[in-house]
């Protein structure tokens, strides 16, 4: 079946470390892949996005991301987290040719002093 | 950017009331949104996509009388949850994507906080 898997619910990181939060999919062919971030009481954000070409993604805030087609991954990554990182991760997948976007079911980034 | 904005983003209601929920994409045009609720925990699960001047489609196991979803323009869509009971208490957020851009990428609202005494 078609999935977004991340196997991390909960993570934390000392302010300043480097961060790298895992997603897997699982489709039969290489999907849309995004990275959403939810900031306490606000809606989800786009962090980045991968359609095709170069694997590895730049997003807003200094996040990155690296397609891994042998690996069926799509890892999040940042060389220093800071304080205001503190949020839920989703990633998600697209199919192409389809409309709905699935998720994974979201890492939670907690940011210690 | 894309803006959506959900309205009322906090509701209580009593129990066997119908509570409507609006889904607005405030400067692009959107012939499909997406309808989402969110346990708390838990990730996003779609309930229904929402098809401008057609019936929506619903996921499996969502009671499509239960919720019932209504997209008159390419704006604004609604979700209205009827005869609410306190197991309907959630997070419900759209999304919607421009048509413009063929990009893939969901523009979402802040979410809907039902909650059903």
């Amino acid at each position: 079946a078609q999935s977004v898997t991340q196997p991390d619910i909960h993570i934390t990181v000392s302010e300043g470390a480097s961060l790298e939060l895992r997603c897997n999919y699982s489709y039969g062919a290489t999907p849309y892949l995004f990275w959403y971030v939810q900031y306490p009481g606000q809606h989800l954000q786009l962090l980045l996005k991968y359609f095709s070409g170069d694997p590895l993604v730049k997003g807003i805030k200094g996040f990155e991301a690296e397609f891994i087609k042998s690996k069926f991954s799509f890892n999040l990554r940042k060389p220093s987290v800071h304080w205001s990182d503190a949020a839920e991760y989703f990633c998600a997948a697209l199919p192409g040719g389809y409309q709905k976007v699935t998720f994974g079911t979201g890492t939670k980034l907690q940011v210690i002093p | 950017g894309a803006v959506v904005s959900q309205h009322p983003s906090w509701v209580i209601c009593k129990s066997g009331t119908s509570v409507k929920i609006e889904c607005r994409s405030l400067d692009f045009q959107a012939t499909t949104m997406f309808w989402y609720r969110q346990f708390p925990k838990q990730s996003l699960m779609l309930m229904a996509t929402s098809n401008e001047g057609s019936k929506a489609t619903y996921e499996q196991g969502v009671e499509k009388d239960k919720f019932l979803i209504n997209h008159a323009s390419l704006t604004l869509s609604t979700l209205t949850v009827t005869s609410a009971h306190p197991e309907d208490s959630s997070f419900y957020i759209c999304s919607a994507r421009e048509i413009a851009r063929n990009t893939g990428e969901l523009f979402f609202g802040e979410g809907s906080r039902l909650t059903v005494l």
